[in-house]
């Protein structure tokens, strides 16, 4: 069942817009950074990585933006789609094996 | 490439039985996989790491006897629910490293009557 009083934070966005998702993370050591999309009732899926040696680095129609001295990362989407619709998670990794990851971020795109 | 896959996608037992979920590396060998549970809105939840030809490591508060793991090639890693019970309901993800990427299983739904 749903735990009670949890929410996703939501970002609305009109298709064709840019999306701009936000993440905080934690360590400071973390050196490796990830962002996932996940579809309702699916794994999460791999849409581009960042090392903290960049500052920015771009996909198709996607682009990661790493800021150490606040520790901030952002997810750039241009022309938001309607498949674009997930949930979003970033993901850091430094010092051991694991992942951290973030509470996620529900992206809605509106027609 | 990267494909991880997971087997059932979807399964519904009864209180008091076990469950086993496969997890498979279908083009990389990998060592390691997670296994990671996931409650509805939250985040991923590292239960445990499964290790190659040794025994897995699991995170604090999971139990190793409920949540058995067996790692028995480099493609293949299985989770055992044992005695599952209607708080053990949840969707299970394993997933894979590849350098320092992990690629995630599609899921398993677990749904304990």
């Amino acid at each position: 069942g749903e735990s009670v009083g949890l929410h996703l934070p939501t970002l609305s966005v009109q298709e064709g817009d840019n999306s701009i998702i936000n993440c905080a993370y934690s360590n400071s050591a973390s050196d490796y950074f990830i962002w996932y999309k996940q579809e309702s009732g699916k794994g999460p899926q791999f849409i581009i990585d960042i090392r903290s040696n960049m500052d920015k680095r771009q996909g198709q129609r996607v682009t990661v933006l790493l800021n150490k001295t606040v520790k901030h990362l952002s997810l750039q989407i241009a022309a938001t789609q309607p498949g674009d619709s997930a949930v979003y998670f970033c993901a850091e990794q430094g010092g051991t094996y694991k992942y951290i990851f973030g509470t996620g971020t529900r992206l809605k795109v509106l027609a | 490439g990267a494909v991880v896959s997971q087997h059932p996608s979807r399964v519904i037992c009864k209180s008091g039985t076990s469950v086993k979920i496969e997890c498979r590396s279908l083009d990389f060998q990998a060592t390691t996989m997670f296994w990671y549970r996931q409650f509805p809105k939250q985040s991923l939840m590292l239960m445990a790491t499964s290790n190659e030809g040794s025994k897995a490591t699991y995170e604090q508060g999971v139990e190793k006897d409920k949540f058995l793991i067996n790692h028995a090639s480099l493609t293949l890693s299985t989770l055992t629910v044992t005695s599952a019970h209607p708080e053990d309901s949840s969707f299970y993800i394993c997933s894979a490293p590849q350098g320092r990427t992990q690629y995630f299983g599609p899921g398993t739904r677990l749904t304990v009557l």
